[in-house]
C-alpha cells in the first residue's frame, strides 16, 4: 500500500528565510508526486507534480521540489518565503495506474515579519 | 472560468440527524470527487464519478454515506445519520478526464462539518 509522511506538522519561518517542507513516501515502484497548498477557508491548489524526467520540478509561486528515489522522499523548497505563503502544505502519491491519490497529514507553515 | 463550487460553506447538526452536501464542478469537466479531510490530516477519497457513474467508492462508509450525480454535472453527498466522528470538512474536486495521476484537480472551497 502507499503512504505518505510529512514528518513536521508545524514550520515557523522568518519572512524571507529559506523553506523546506519535507515529504517520505512508501511505495512499490516510482509514484506520481504531488504538492498541494491549502490557505485557511479555502480548497487545495495544486503547486507542482512530477511523473518522469528531470527530478526537480517548478512549481508555481516560486516553489521547487526535488524528487530522491534513493531517499524516497520528495522535498518542497523555496528560496524566500513571502508572508503570503502561511497556510498548510500537502504532499500526494499517487499509482502509476488507478485513481488513488494519498495525502500526507500536512504540513501547517507559519511566517514571521 | 470559474471554480469549483459548494454549498453550504458551514454545517452544525446533532447526531443522528442527516445533511447533505452539493457541488457544481467546473464546467466541461467529467470526473468528480468527494473527499473528507479530519482535522489534522490530509484528505481522503470518498468517490469518484465519471460522468454519471462511479469509479471508485470503496472508502465510503456505505451504511450512512451516499452520493449521486444523477445528470453528470452536479453532485449531492448525504450523510445519514451522521456522527460524532463524522466532524471534517467535505472537499469536491473536479477533472476533466479523470486520470488523477496525470491531471490537475480542482478543489472547492470546502464544506465544513460540525456534528454535535
Amino acid at each position: 500500500a502507499q503512504s505518505v509522511t510529512q514528518p513536521d506538522i508545524h514550520i515557523t519561518v522568518s519572512e524571507g528565510a529559506s523553506l523546506e517542507l519535507r515529504c517520505n513516501y512508501s511505495y512499490g515502484a516510482t509514484p506520481y508526486l504531488f504538492w498541494y497548498v491549502q490557505s485557511p477557508g479555502q480548497g487545495l491548489q495544486l503547486l507542482l507534480k512530477y511523473f518522469s524526467g528531470d527530478t526537480l520540478v517548478q512549481g508555481i509561486k516560486g516553489f521547487e521540489a526535488e524528487f530522491k528515489r534513493s531517499q524516497s522522499s520528495f522535498n518542497l523548497r523555496k528560496p524566500s518565503v513571502h508572508w503570503s505563503d502561511a497556510a498548510e502544505y500537502f504532499c500526494a502519491v499517487g499509482p502509476l495506474s488507478g485513481n488513488m491519490l494519498t495525502f500526507g497529514g500536512g504540513t501547517r507553515l507559519m511566517v514571521k515579519p | 472560468e470559474a471554480g469549483v463550487a459548494q454549498s453550504p460553506r458551514y454545517k452544525i447538526i446533532e447526531k443522528r440527524q442527516s445533511v447533505a452536501f452539493w457541488c457544481n464542478p467546473i464546467s466541461g469537466h467529467a470526473t468528480l470527487y468527494w473527499y473528507q479531510q479530519i482535522l489534522g490530516q490530509g484528505p481522503k477519497l470518498l468517490i469518484q464519478f465519471q460522468n454519471n457513474g462511479v469509479v471508485d467508492d470503496s472508502q465510503l462508509p456505505k451504511d450512512r454515506f451516499s452520493a449521486e450525480r444523477l445528470k453528470g454535472v452536479d453532485s449531492t453527498l448525504k450523510i445519514q445519520p451522521a456522527k460524532l466522528e463524522d466532524s471534517a470538512v467535505y472537499l469536491c474536486a473536479s477533472s476533466l478526464v479523470g486520470v488523477p495521476t496525470q491531471e490537475t484537480q480542482y478543489f472547492g472551497p470546502g464544506t465544513r462539518l460540525l456534528v454535535l
